[in-house]
């Protein structure tokens, strides 16, 4: 099965600085890769997602990379401010048109501090 | 996105007994995940509710000590049975998103077995 690894498990940042976190997988037919926003006592939210026919994406100060041929991807956060701070977890799944119900793997998530 | 609706919110629970949890969503989907997350640590899947057919378990997890029930498309439930404290956790249900294919969490429910 898949396996995401993710890194780093904390970080701590300034406010306004930018804050980099990554994830490698190691199944080549993964090909969706979601990421989620945990805010303590709270459910997960996806915050920006990529598919594996687009090496970038950007929404506002969050953009998501993907290298394929290394099997890695990346969420940078611009910008940053106190509201940011959250547990952050990456996920890959191998989706098709027709079912989009599969599985996701987790990755295992970085607590993410920006300090005023 | 879909909406999910999951109770109960939180629940302290005597070891030895069982407790189900509901998530209903509005609309009708394919597939609903159950997820467990112990404090501090990562989303874990404990298995796929199908509806009309029995649900399919990760590794770890058996339907003996968590059953589900998923008697149509917008509705499943997990019990936890024959608690234990090492079943204190956080359990989410989940589903697919068609358009996005991101996962929507329902809210949770901590469970605290004393």
């Amino acid at each position: 099965g898949e396996n995401v690894e993710q890194h780093p498990s904390t970080l701590s940042v300034q406010e306004g600085d930018s804050a980099v976190i990554k994830c490698t997988y190691s199944d080549s037919a993964s090909n969706y890769f979601p990421w989620y926003k945990q805010e303590l006592g709270k459910r997960p939210q996806l915050i920006i997602d990529i598919r594996s026919n687009v090496g970038e994406k950007k929404d506002q100060r969050i953009a998501v990379t993907l290298n394929k041929t290394a099997k890695h991807f990346s969420l940078h956060i611009t910008e940053t401010q106190p509201e940011d701070s959250a547990v952050y977890f990456c996920a890959a799944t191998a989706t098709n048109r027709r079912n989009t119900g599969n599985q996701f793997y987790f990755g295992t998530g970085t607590s993410l501090t920006v300090i005023p | 996105s879909a909406v999910i609706s999951q109770k109960p919110s939180r629940d302290i629970c005597q070891r030895g007994t069982s407790l189900t949890i509901q998530c209903q969503v509005d609309s009708q989907v394919t597939m609903m995940f159950w997820y467990r997350q112990q404090p501090g640590q990562s989303l874990t899947l404990i298995a796929t509710a199908n509806q009309g057919s029995e649900a399919t378990y990760e590794s770890g997890f058996v339907i003996d000590k968590f059953p589900i029930s998923r008697p149509n498309l917008t509705f499943s439930t997990l019990t936890v049975s024959n608690m234990s404290p090492e079943d204190s956790s956080i359990y989410l249900c989940s589903v697919g998103d068609r358009l996005n294919y991101g996962y929507t969490f329902g809210s949770g429910t901590r469970l605290t077995v004393v």
